[in-house]
């Protein structure tokens, strides 16, 4: 069984690019999670994605945008990208049955730096 | 709004010691609760979970935790530190059917040889 996997593992951007950032969900596993790390401080909640719809967000801007794929891999997208946008995005794989939430897998997280 | 604190920032620790980190939780429902560990440039690692029953929990490499609702705690323990053991870690809480969890600020734990 394969835990949760990411790319790249470090990305260097300029501010106002866009970059894509992807995920491989833990075998099994049916919802994909992302999450913002900035240095020094705890994941904050972007969105998560079950069977390919988008099931909740947190407080960040519409350039930050996602897709879920039919195999519960899942992308994450950000437009114009900001200084302040830098962090490491880390994503979580879980399996939903019904109404309850099981326990979220983390992958290694993307390094993303813009400059 | 569901919140978690974990008071300590730093705490530093002889190898062999024994080990406590805080989590303070506010949540206006039953809460799921999370300790997570994070190696430097690592992902998080699950140590333990609390859903219900018993509210001593035991965790992976040695870790337990308790539940306290009355002081809407949920504090890491370990009896005896080594030093793997060095690492963030953070406290998170979750609801039954919801999606995201909130963490706290995390507590880096140094060991001392």
């Amino acid at each position: 069984e394969t835990g949760v996997t990411q790319s790249p593992t470090h990305l260097i951007k300029t501010r106002g690019q866009q970059v894509t950032l992807r995920c491989s969900s833990q075998s099994g596993h049916n919802t994909v999670s992302w999450y913002q790390q900035a240095l020094g401080q705890g994941p904050q909640f972007i969105f998560q994605y079950y069977r390919e719809e988008e099931n909740g967000r947190g407080n960040f801007p519409p350039r930050f945008s996602g897709l879920q794929f039919p195999n519960y891999s899942s992308e994450l997208n950000v437009n114009a990208l900001e200084l302040d946008d830098s962090a490491l995005y880390l994503c979580a794989s879980s399996e939903k049955l019904g109404g309850t939430t099981d326990t979220q897998y983390f992958g290694p997280g993307t390094r993303l730096t813009v400059l | 709004a569901q919140s978690v604190t974990q008071p300590d920032i730093h705490i530093t620790v002889s190898e062999g010691a024994s080990l406590e980190l805080r989590c303070n939780y506010s949540y206006g429902a039953t809460p799921y609760l999370f300790w997570y560990v994070q190696s430097p440039g690592q992902g998080l690692q699950l140590l333990l979970k609390y859903f219900s029953g018993d509210t001593l929990v035991q965790g992976i490499k040695g870790f337990e935790a308790e539940f306290k609702r009355s002081q809407s705690s949920f504090n890491l323990r370990k009896p005896s530190v080594h030093w793997s053991d060095a690492a963030e870690y953070f406290c998170a809480v979750g609801r039954a059917a919801g999606n995201k969890l909130t963490f706290g600020g995390g507590t880096r734990v140094l060991v001392k040889p």
